[in-house]
C-alpha cells in the first residue's frame, strides 16, 4: 500500500499561486495519483488525477516528475474559498480494489 | 442528481448498541467505499465493495461489519458500538475504470458515550 508524505499546513495570501507538494516513494507501476479537497463537514471533493508528466483542468494542475515519486499539486490565484485540507492519494485504478490511503492531508489557510 | 446519500447525518448511541448506517448512490456505479475519519485525521477505509456482491475488508474493519444490499446501496453495521468507534464515517463510490474518481457523501457523525 503506497503511503504519502505531505506538509501538515501552509498558510498562503488571496491571490497567490500555491504548490502542495506530496512525497510518495513506494509507488507502484500501475498506481495513479490523485487529489481530493475537503471542506468542514462535508465529505472529499475530487480535484485532479494524473500518472505521470503535467495534467491540468479548469481548477488546477498537477506536475508528476519522471520518476513519479512525488508531486505537486499548484493551485493559481487563491482565494479564500480555497481554505480546505488537500489530500494526496496514490492508488492502483486497474483493478476495482482501488486500494487508498488518505493521510493527514495539507491544511491550506487562505489570508485576505 | 443526489450522489452519494448517507443517513442518518446524526447519531448519539451508548456504549454496547447497534446500529446500521446507510448509503445509496444513484450514478450507476459499480464501487462503494466506507471510511472513518477521527478529528484532525485522514480517512481509513474500513470496508470496500468491488462490485455488487462482494466486499473485502480495508485498513480498519474491526467491530463493523458491511452489507452490498443491490448495486446502489452498501450499509455498513456497529454490532456493539464502543467509544472509540466514534468518527465521522464516510461513504463513496465510483465507476470502474481507469481515471474514474471516488465521489463522497457528506458523513455521519456518530458519537458513542
Amino acid at each position: 500500500l503506497a503511503k504519502t508524505t505531505q506538509p501538515i499546513s501552509m498558510d498562503s495570501y488571496e491571490g497567490q499561486e500555491v504548490n502542495i507538494t506530496c512525497s510518495h516513494n513506494n509507488i507502484a507501476t500501475n498506481d495513479y495519483i490523485t487529489w481530493y479537497q475537503q471542506f468542514p463537514s462535508q465529505g472529499p471533493r475530487f480535484i485532479i488525477q494524473g500518472y505521470k508528466t503535467k495534467v491540468t483542468n479548469e481548477v488546477a494542475s498537477l506536475f508528476i516528475p519522471a520518476d513519479r515519486k512525488s508531486s505537486t499539486l499548484s493551485l493559481p490565484r487563491v482565494s479564500l474559498s480555497d481554505t480546505a485540507v488537500y489530500y494526496c492519494l496514490v492508488g492502483d485504478r486497474t483493478t476495482g480494489a482501488n486500494n487508498l490511503f488518505f493521510g493527514t492531508g495539507t491544511r491550506l489557510t487562505v489570508i485576505p | 442528481n443526489a450522489g452519494v446519500t448517507q443517513t442518518p447525518k446524526f447519531q448519539v448511541l451508548k456504549t454496547g448498541q447497534s446500529m446500521t448506517l446507510q448509503c445509496a448512490q444513484d450514478m450507476n456505479h459499480n464501487s462503494m467505499y466506507w471510511y472513518r475519519q477521527d478529528p484532525g485525521m485522514g480517512l481509513r477505509l474500513i470496508y470496500y465493495s468491488a462490485s455488487e456482491g462482494t466486499t473485502d475488508k480495508g485498513e480498519v474493519p474491526n467491530g463493523y461489519n458491511v452489507s452490498r444490499l443491490n448495486k446502489r446501496e452498501f450499509s455498513l453495521r456497529l454490532e456493539s458500538a464502543a467509544p472509540s468507534q466514534t468518527s465521522v464515517y464516510f461513504c463513496a463510490s465510483r465507476l470502474l475504470g481507469v481515471g474514474q474518481p471516488q465521489h463522497f457523501g457528506d458523513g455521519t457523525r456518530l458519537s458513542i458515550l
